[in-house]
């Protein structure tokens, strides 16, 4: 089976811009988690999705969304970047409820 | 709240010895899992070794297990017979269920290095 994918690998973008990051689970998993890594504040809940419906949302302003496709594909954008933003940005996938999740290679964002 | 904590942001080892990484965690859920994940410089997080709270078996794959004591809230990984692909972030995690949702808390993480 092929691992959790995302896309871009690698983005750059100045601060006000709008960005969006995409996730594709493991085939068959219908649970769809982001996080964000900083080197100071550690790896971070961003929300989970399971059957197109948010199902827990970490601590994190309304510029960070997120949905999720009948596919299960999933997709976060964050609106109004701020500098602060730059981080690694990891997606994992899990069949459906807390067992065991799967992350992909993430997504480093750049804020300039 | 849930935390996890690993009071040590560095360890180093010999190839070939053991060396044994500590994570506490503080809940008050009777039903959880905990997990220890590995990111290399690759930053891509790989799944370690997985307890399920319940299980009082203490889960062993390969070269890693570990040792968890429930009461204690501790859950510590020892990897045997460490190897250089070995060196890394290991990070210990915890996740419940709640109304079906997950979501994963994670320690700060400890710095593993082998010495050749």
């Amino acid at each position: 089976k092929a691992g959790v994918t995302q896309t871009p690998r690698y983005l750059i973008k100045t601060r006000g811009q709008q960005v969006t990051l995409s996730c594709s689970p493991i085939s068959g998993h219908r649970s769809v988690s982001w996080y964000q890594q900083t080197p100071g504040q550690g790896l971070q809940f961003l929300f989970e999705y399971f059957s197109e419906t948010q199902r827990n949302k970490g601590n994190f302003p309304g510029r960070f969304s997120g949905r999720q496709f009948s596919n299960s594909r999933s997709e976060m954008n964050v609106s109004t970047l701020e500098l602060g933003d730059s981080a690694l940005y990891l997606c994992a996938s899990s069949l459906a409820g807390p067992e065991t999740q799967y992350f992909g290679p993430g997504t480093r964002l750049l804020v300039l | 709240a849930q935390t996890v904590t690993q009071s040590q942001p560095e360890m180093s080892v010999q190839e070939a010895e053991t060396v044994t990484l500590s994570c506490t965690y503080d809940t008050s859920e009777s039903d959880y899992y905990l997990f220890w994940y590995k990111q290399p410089p690759s930053r891509q997080m790989i799944l370690v070794i997985r307890q399920e709270a319940y299980k009082q078996q203490n889960a062993t794959e390969n070269r890693f297990s570990v040792n968890f004591q429930k009461a204690a809230k501790s859950f510590s990984l020892k990897i045997s017979d460490s190897q250089l692909g070995d060196a890394a972030m290991y990070f210990c995690a915890y996740s419940w269920p709640f109304q079906g949702a997950q979501k994963l808390v994670f320690g700060q993480g400890t710095r593993l290095t082998i010495n050749p």
